[in-house]
């Protein structure tokens, strides 16, 4: 079965952390991945993605992700977060119909 | 540029009783898909609708239906409201296969 775990579900973090956010995913043949991100009261908005080719993937607001298949991850990262990334993100993935998502990890970085 | 819509953004349903949903996609966009954003979970798949043609359907029950307009928007209709059907129902579009979708604000239903 198609599934996608997050590990953290709530983070907490001062302004210029480091952030990592982990992502594994079970899917059978070509996959798509995806991070979304759903800022208080905004609808999802794409983050990054990663179809094929170079398996570090850079998104907006300095994000990137890390497609490693032999892990089935595909971890988050930025290197120094801001306030504004107060947010959920969600992890997840597509073969051909469907998205499916992960359960979603609550980021609140602390001014 | 007028992303994708949806309508009403809030609403409030007794049990038992029937509700509809509308999405309207990004322009050009033929694929209108449908979640369920349950509070504390990730969005789960209801329907993927392409050229108003049914693709896929998710594990929830034959209350829920939808169905997709020439004009590619798309109603979700749920009968015999649960108190469990409260959830946050986002509707995505994309231009065909869901691998890149755009996501609307979503339709926050509470059913009492």
């Amino acid at each position: 079965a198609q599934s996608v775990s997050q590990h953290n579900h709530h983070v907490i973090l001062s302004e210029a952390a480091s952030l990592e956010l982990g992502c594994n995913y079970s899917y059978g043949g070509t996959v798509n991945l995806f991070w979304y991100v759903q800022y208080p009261g905004q609808h999802l908005q794409l983050l990054l993605k990663y179809f094929s080719g170079d398996p570090l993937v850079k998104g907006i607001k300095g994000f990137e992700a890390e497609f490693i298949k032999s892990k089935f991850s595909f971890n988050l990262r930025k290197p120094s977060v801001q306030w504004s990334d107060t947010a959920e993100y969600f992890c997840a993935a597509t073969g051909f119909q469907k998205l499916v998502f992960g359960t979603g990890t609550r980021l609140l970085v602390s001014p | 540029d007028a992303g994708v819509t949806q309508s009403p953004t809030h609403l409030i349903k007794t049990r038992g009783q029937h509700v509809t949903l509308r999405c309207s996609p990004i322009s050009g966009h033929k694929s209108v898909s449908w979640y369920q954003q349950v509070l504390g979970q990730g969005p789960q798949f209801i329907f993927q609708y392409y050229e108003k043609e049914e693709r896929g359907r998710g594990n929830f029950p034959d209350r829920f239906s939808a169905r997709q307009f020439p004009n590619y928007s798309s109603e979700l209709n749920v009968n015999a409201l649960l108190l469990g059907d409260s959830a946050l129902y986002l509707c995505a579009s994309s231009l065909d296969r869901p691998v890149e979708a755009f996501f609307g604000q979503g339709t926050r239903l509470t059913v009492v």
